[in-house]
């Protein structure tokens, strides 16, 4: 199961771009990367996924090098309300078993 | 669509006594997995289901913890006794298939004193 690194904590102020990048050097072939967002008192929710290039939707972008070592989250334009912690994880597509570091938790200044 | 509920949201009791948690999954999906997040640890997997069947356990602390899924619309997650050191928030989560995100509930915080 691929481990993942990512930054404790990040600051940043509204209307800013905030990129967050995280670490999975043993990602095997099939393996797929997702982002999750979590709120003080309610469950993790799912952001977005990819497997290689960038993917992008409604809320955030997901860029993916071609070594797949690595994966970079974007939030465009942040608001307080995008305060949380975010979780990269690894999934593997036969398995379903994640491990869960301890994310990045983002802090949004007015 | 309803998203996945547990219950009770908040569950305070005294050590030893039995606690059981709650979850509806999405209707649908055929994988359930418990969590357990504290600050110290993290988010923890303890058990997953497929189609019903427990997969996973590995992640269940002691005998003390047991789960069971009785139907694709219902599980529970019983400690006894409980102890102090259960104190944590717990989730549900449900997802369809394999390489599909997981829908989480939003938890269940329990206390032990």
């Amino acid at each position: 199961l691929a481990k993942t690194t990512q930054p404790i904590s990040m600051d940043s102020y509204e209307g800013q771009e905030v990129n967050i990048t995280c670490s999975h050097n043993n990602i095997a072939t099939n393996d797929y990367i997702t982002w999750y967002q979590q709120f003080p008192s309610q469950g993790p929710r799912f952001i977005i996924q990819g497997y290689k290039t960038k993917v992008t939707n409604e809320v955030a972008s997901l860029f993916i090098p071609a070594d797949r070592k690595s994966s970079t989250l974007s939030l465009p334009r942040v608001s307080l309300s995008d305060t949380a912690v975010y979780y990269c994880l690894v999934l593997p597509p036969e398995g379903r078993k994640l491990i869960w570091g301890l994310g990045t938790s983002l802090a949004v200044n007015p | 669509d309803a998203g996945v509920i547990q219950s009770p949201r908040h569950e305070v009791t005294e050590m030893g006594q039995e606690v059981t948690l709650r979850c509806k999954p999405i209707s649908g999906h055929d994988y359930l997995f418990w969590y357990r997040q504290t600050m110290m640890r993290g988010l923890e997997l303890l058990i997953y289901f497929n189609n019903n069947v427990p997969i996973d356990d590995s992640g269940m602390p002691e005998d003390r913890f047991s789960a069971k899924m009785p139907n694709a619309s219902f599980s529970t997650l019983k400690i006894q006794p409980s102890e102090p050191r259960d104190s944590a928030v717990y989730f549900c989560a449900s997802s369809f298939g394999t390489g599909r995100p997981q829908h989480f509930g939003d938890g269940t915080r329990l206390s032990i004193l």
